[in-house]
């Protein structure tokens, strides 16, 4: 079965800290994954998607068939990424299709 | 830009109201869905279109239906509207002739079932 799963509801981090957010997925084919963010009041957007390998306000993410995860990562947390992230899984066919793990809450104090 | 409206944000209905949530796109793309967003269970897909008149059941159905007349609208119906269906309803949008899959979100309809 298709699936994502985020462990953590909420991650607590200080300003400048290193950030991790940890997905997990299980797809038997050839996977497409994403990171999705929600700031305060405004609209789910996409971050990040591992076919990019490209790096968005400061955030990777490396795609472990192995591990199977897609974790996502800065070195050093900014209070302006506080939000809500979900990681999320795109099949084959070119649907569209996605499924969401359950999010993260990331927050970032001063 | 990729524009994806949902004319509604925030909607106050009685049970047993029959409700109608709006969303238009406006960049001619053939798939589009609706999710719903719940702390904790994160989004959860309802309906998909991928095409007008085509709709394809998603993981939680149930007490919905969805309408498709033209391309660039999408509705979802709750025919009488309960307590369990209090959340926040996103509409998405995505091209199917592009490579990836990729969608692009309205802002969110907030509804309370009261």
């Amino acid at each position: 079965a298709q699936r994502v799963t985020q462990p953590e509801k909420l991650l607590s981090v200080f300003k400048g800290a290193p950030v991790e957010l940890k997905c997990n997925y299980s797809y038997s084919g050839s996977p497409e994954l994403f990171w999705y963010v929600q700031y305060s009041r405004q609209r789910l957007q996409l971050l990040l998607r591992h076919i990019s390998r490209e790096s968005i306000k400061g955030f990777t993410a490396d795609l472990n068939k192995g591990e199977t995860s897609f974790h996502l990562k800065k070195p050093f947390a900014q209070e302006e990424d506080s939000a809500m992230y979900y990681c999320a899984l795109g099949g084959s066919g070119n649907t569209g299709k996605l499924i969401f793990g359950q999010g993260t809450t990331l927050q970032v104090k001063p | 830009d990729v524009k994806v409206t949902q004319s509604s944000r925030y909607l106050v209905k009685r049970t047993g109201e029959k409700v109608f949530l709006e969303c238009v796109q406006d960049m001619d793309h053939e798939n589009m869905f609706w999710y719903r967003q719940d702390p904790g269970l994160g989004l959860r897909l309802i309906y998909f279109s991928y095409d007008v008149k085509m709709k394809e059941k998603g993981d939680i159905p149930e007490g919905y239906s969805v309408s498709r007349e033209k391309k660039e609208r999408f509705s979802l119906i709750l025919e009488s509207a309960s307590t369990n269906q209090t959340s926040m309803y996103l509409c998405a949008s995505h091209p199917a002739k592009s490579s990836g899959n990729t969608i692009y979100f309205g802002e969110g309809s907030w509804l309370t079932v009261v």
